[in-house]
């Protein structure tokens, strides 16, 4: 079955890096465009960054442009998320999900935590 | 810079009929946007409902239905059951190449 799996959450302290990562599995992957969604805590769902099917195509909220890097690897079924000056901020649930015909999201990873605090 | 709007709550009684909508602060919805619904209970991931404005997902019940009223998207719930009581977030595709989504709205089931 369709499954996304993230990894790489954790407690870091402001101004540090971490790096999600996704796994994708019972699909076509090199077909699909991929997203990271997070949820900070008590709040709604927030589009982080999102990567077409070739990666050729990338775009990022502005609350991370520039922070924040994603790719992916269609050879292992993986998209990457690398947050670099991570902010108290940053604090959420990250969500990896599959994109479907540029329309909608369907299915949706089980999320990973990030937790920025000293 | 647009925002998608969602009523912060509402609430429905066992059994009724619950419409939830979607919006812009500048300008219409349309089915351009593609608007999707989703919903989520606490500390579990967003499950979607709606796609393309109308269409269910895969093992949704027929009481959830999506529609486009007046300048704003829609999610009909009819027949309201307890389970039912959860966040609804809807999503937006832009022109500009952005996905939206909505602040989400808080339904109670009472």
């Amino acid at each position: 079955q369709v499954q996304l799996v993230e990894s790489g959450g954790g407690v870091v302290q402001p101004g540090r890096s971490l790096r999600l990562s996704c796994a994708a599995s019972g699909f076509t992957f090199n077909t699909h465009t991929m997203h990271w969604v997070r949820q900070a805590p008590g709040r709604g769902l927030e589009s982080v960054a999102y990567i077409s099917s070739d990666g050729s195509r990338i775009y990022y909220a502005d609350s991370v442009k520039g922070r924040f890097t994603i790719s992916r690897d269609n050879s292992k079924n993986t998209v990457d998320l690398q947050m670099n000056s991570l902010r108290p901020e940053d604090t959420a649930v990250y969500y990896c999900t599959r994109d479907r015909s540029n329309c909608w999201f369907d299915p949706w990873g089980q999320g990973t935590l990030v937790t920025v605090s000293s | 810079q647009t925002v998608v709007t969602q009523e912060p709550s509402s609430s429905v009684p066992p059994g009724g009929t619950v419409t939830l909508t979607c919006g812009l602060t500048s300008g219409s919805v349309s089915t351009t946007n593609y608007p999707s619904w989703y919903q989520q209970t606490p500390g579990q991931a967003p499950r979607t409902l709606i796609y393309r404005t109308n269409s269910r997902s895969s093992g949704v019940p027929d009481r959830f239905s999506g529609s486009i009223l007046g300048n704003r998207a829609a999610l009909t719930i009819t027949g309201a059951q307890a389970d039912d009581e959860s966040d609804y977030y809807c999503l937006l595709y832009m022109s500009s190449g952005s996905v939206v989504f909505g602040g989400g709205t808080k339904l109670t089931v009472l």
